[in-house]
């Protein structure tokens, strides 16, 4: 099993552009988790879902998008790219039945310059 | 108040010892979970152990345990016999709420473990 994949690994921007995070997992988990990490902090919630169709604010949305079309998949929309948002980006999911894990994807590196 | 927090920046440990890395949470949410995460200096996040708020044993996995005090709200990771490849920030999360319905996942800042030879 791939697991979570995310792409692309690695991205620079410009202030102003758009672009979108991609994240798939094989595991036919219901939860999945987008994170971002800001350098030397932990992990803060920017999106969930619970499903496909459904999906609710974590703790950090301002700026992102998210959509739930599949089980599979998970994107992650940024609008108008801010030099805030440069970070490391994390999906995540795990199953409905046992939330006692997270499986993690390897990340995005976003630069917005 | 922090939902999750890890008050030592920074540990060293000697090679074979046992290191204690500590979280202290704060929830009102009487179905919580709690992680502890292991990130390399490559970067993935990497599961180490789980323990639910309901869990009446302190959850093991390896050379992993946490030591869940719950009146305390403190869950402390446990490395025994710490090995190089130990070296690593290392992150406490919380889950609140119920599975199948409303999650929120709060992660600490970390610690950073460095294990000395």
């Amino acid at each position: 099993n791939a697991g979570v994949t995310q792409t692309p690994k690695f991205r620079i921007l410009k202030i102003g552009q758009s672009m979108t995070l991609q994240c798939t997992q094989d595991m036919n988990h219901n939860y999945m988790y987008w994170y971002r990490q800001d350098p030397g902090m932990g992990l803060k919630l920017i999106y969930y879902s619970v499903g496909a169709g459904i999906t609710d604010k974590g703790e950090v949305p301002n700026g992102y998008n998210v959509s739930r079309s599949t089980t599979e998949d998970f994107p992650l929309r940024l609008e108008l790219a801010a030099p805030s948002q440069t970070s490391v980006y994390f999906c995540a999911s795990s199953p409905l039945t046992s939330a006692k894990t997270q499986y993690f994807g390897p990340g995005t590196r976003l630069l917005v310059l | 108040a922090q939902k999750i927090t890890q008050t030592q920046p920074g540990m060293f440990v000697q090679e074979k010892e046992a290191v204690t890395l500590d979280c202290t949470y704060d929830t009102s949410d009487p179905s919580y979970g709690l992680f502890w995460y292991k990130q390399p200096s490559s970067g993935e996040m990497i599961f180490l152990i789980y323990q639910g708020s309901y869990d009446q044993q302190n959850a093991t996995e390896g050379r992993y345990s946490l030591n869940f005090q719950k009146a305390r709200k403190s869950a402390n990771l446990v490395i025994s016999a710490s090995q190089l490849g130990d070296s690593a920030m290392y992150f406490c999360a919380m889950r609140e709420g119920k599975t199948g319905g409303y999650q929120k996942v709060t992660f600490g800042t970390g610690t950073k473990l460095q294990v000395i030879p």
